[in-house]
């Protein structure tokens, strides 16, 4: 399985909602993203998990909350979004997190989870 | 401040032309640059990085630390190269990737 898998593909939520985006990965990487994209712009990265653990957080509100459960998984926790969240959200992987050079630092994106927020 | 430059929003060619998308980066120690590219309907996948000096479907990038860019050329275009393709700079050892505005090719018959 070299592939990144996100769910949902599209989700609808309202202000005061409470959804969770899904990625998973069974490549054994180490290393996993979240990135906000809108439309025609380049995707933007949210947060870095590096071994389980919270290594960038490039400043998002607390409205997104990731998690990591275990090596091949990631939620993001979304509450009291507003419509400027409407996004595009991607996940990615890499190999192993802090190398360079190598094969480990080539980041593998997911399809995305298309959010709209009403 | 790190920081990647695509200048063109969007470049047009016919089948068979030259086509170079230009690349600019400021950076203060020593990238590592991609090129990411995404076709319709698809995810967005690495085309080629610096590093590996390798030529992908046709495309090669050379990386000019004079000139501080990482143009991604192909002497020939065809259709199917018809994407949006984004240059993206890796801080070294670490895991965040800055990528640039994009620039969308479209190659017509």
């Amino acid at each position: 399985d070299t592939e990144v898998t996100q769910t949902p593909k599209h989700l609808v939520m309202g202000m005061t909602n409470k959804k969770s985006l899904k990625c998973e990965q069974h490549m054994g990487h180490r290393a996993m993203y979240w990135y906000k994209q809108k439309a025609k712009k380049p995707p933007e990265l949210m947060f870095v998990y590096s071994y389980e653990k919270l290594s960038i957080n490039e400043s998002v509100p607390s409205r997104f909350s990731p998690e990591c459960p275990n090596s091949s998984l990631l939620n993001l926790h979304l509450h009291a979004l507003q419509p400027e969240d409407s996004a595009l959200y991607l996940c990615a992987s890499s190999q192993a997190p802090g190398l360079a050079g190598g094969q480990e630092n080539i980041q593998y994106f997911g399809a995305g989870t298309r959010l709209s927020v009403l | 401040a790190q920081r990647v430059t695509q200048p063109e929003k969007l470049l047009s060619v016919f089948k068979g032309a030259p086509v170079e998308l230009k690349c600019n980066y400021s950076y203060s120690g020593s990238p590592e640059l991609f090129w990411y590219v995404q076709y319709s309907r698809q995810r967005l996948q690495l085309l080629l990085r610096h590093i590996s000096r390798e030529s992908i479907k046709g495309f090669t990038a050379d990386l000019n630390k004079g000139e501080t860019s990482f143009h991604l050329k192909k002497p020939f275009a065809q259709e199917e190269d018809s994407a949006m393709y984004y240059c993206a700079l890796s801080h070294y050892n670490t895991d965040k990737l800055i990528f640039g505005t994009g620039t969308r090719l479209q190659v017509f018959p």
